[in-house]
C-alpha cells in the first residue's frame, strides 16, 4: 500500500520569497509521482507530474519539483512566490499500473504583501 | 478544455434523506472517480469506473454506492445520509489507459451538509 505524508499543514511566506512543500512517500512498487493545487473554491488542477527520466519536473506557474528515490520524496518548490500562489497543494502518488491516486493532507501555502 | 461538471455546488439536506450528486465530462474520458475531501485528511478514493456499468471500490466506500450508465455521467448516491458524510465532494476524469499516469481532470466539488 502506498502513503503520502505532506510535512507541513501550512505554510506563510512573504511574496518574493522563496518555498519549499514537503512530500514524502511510502511505496513497496515504482510509482508516478503528482502536485496539484486548489485554489479556494475551486476543484484541483495538476502543476507538475513525474513518470520517469529526469529527476527534476518543471510545472506551470514556476514551480518545480524534485524526485528523490533514495529519500522518497518529492519536494515542491519556487524561487520566488506571488501573493496569487495562495492555496492548497497537494502532494499525490500512484503506483504504475494502478487505477488509485493516493493523496497527501495538503499543505495551505499563504503568501503575504 | 476538459470540462468536469457537477451538478450543485452546495447542497443541504436531513438525516436519512437519498443524496444524488451528479457528475458529467464532455472529453470521452473512461476513467471517473469520486473523492471527498475533509480537512487535515486530504482527498480519500470513495469509488471509480473505468467503463459504462463497471465500478470499483475506493478506500472508502461504505455508505456509498455509484452509478455509470453513460460514459459521460458518474453519479454518487448516499442511499441514507448521516451527519458523518458531511463533506465536499469531488468529481475527476481521465484518460484512457492513463489512469495511473495520466492528469486526473476535477469538477469543482459539491459541499454537502448533512443535519
Amino acid at each position: 500500500a502506498q502513503s503520502v505524508t505532506q510535512l507541513d499543514s501550512q505554510v506563510p511566506v512573504f511574496e518574493e520569497a522563496p518555498v519549499e512543500l514537503r512530500c514524502n512517500y511510502s511505496s513497496s512498487v515504482s510509482v508516478y509521482l503528482f502536485w496539484y493545487v486548489q485554489y479556494p473554491n475551486q476543484g484541483l488542477q495538476l502543476l507538475l507530474k513525474y513518470l520517469s527520466g529526469s529527476t527534476l519536473v518543471k510545472g506551470i506557474n514556476g514551480f518545480e519539483a524534485e524526485f528523490n528515490k533514495s529519500q522518497t520524496s518529492f519536494h515542491l518548490r519556487k524561487p520566488s512566490v506571488h501573493i496569487s500562489d495562495t492555496a492548497e497543494y497537494f502532494c499525490a502518488v500512484c503506483h504504475t499500473g494502478g487505477f488509485k491516486t493516493i493523496f497527501g493532507a495538503g499543505t495551505r501555502l499563504f503568501v503575504k504583501a | 478544455d476538459v470540462k468536469v461538471t457537477q451538478s450543485s455546488r452546495y447542497l443541504v439536506k436531513r438525516t436519512g434523506e437519498k443524496v444524488f450528486l451528479e457528475c458529467v465530462q464532455d472529453m470521452d474520458h473512461e476513467n471517473m472517480f469520486w473523492y471527498r475531501q475533509d480537512p487535515g485528511l486530504g482527498l480519500r478514493l470513495i469509488y471509480f469506473s473505468y467503463d459504462v456499468k463497471m465500478k470499483e471500490k475506493g478506500d472508502i466506500p461504505e455508505g456509498y454506492s455509484v452509478s455509470r450508465e453513460k460514459k459521460e455521467r458518474f453519479s454518487l448516491i448516499l442511499e441514507s445520509a448521516s451527519t458523518n458524510q458531511t463533506s465536499m465532494y469531488l468529481c475527476a476524469s481521465s484518460l484512457p489507459g492513463q489512469g495511473a499516469i495520466g492528469e486526473l481532470f476535477f469538477g469543482e466539488g459539491s459541499r454537502l451538509t448533512v443535519l
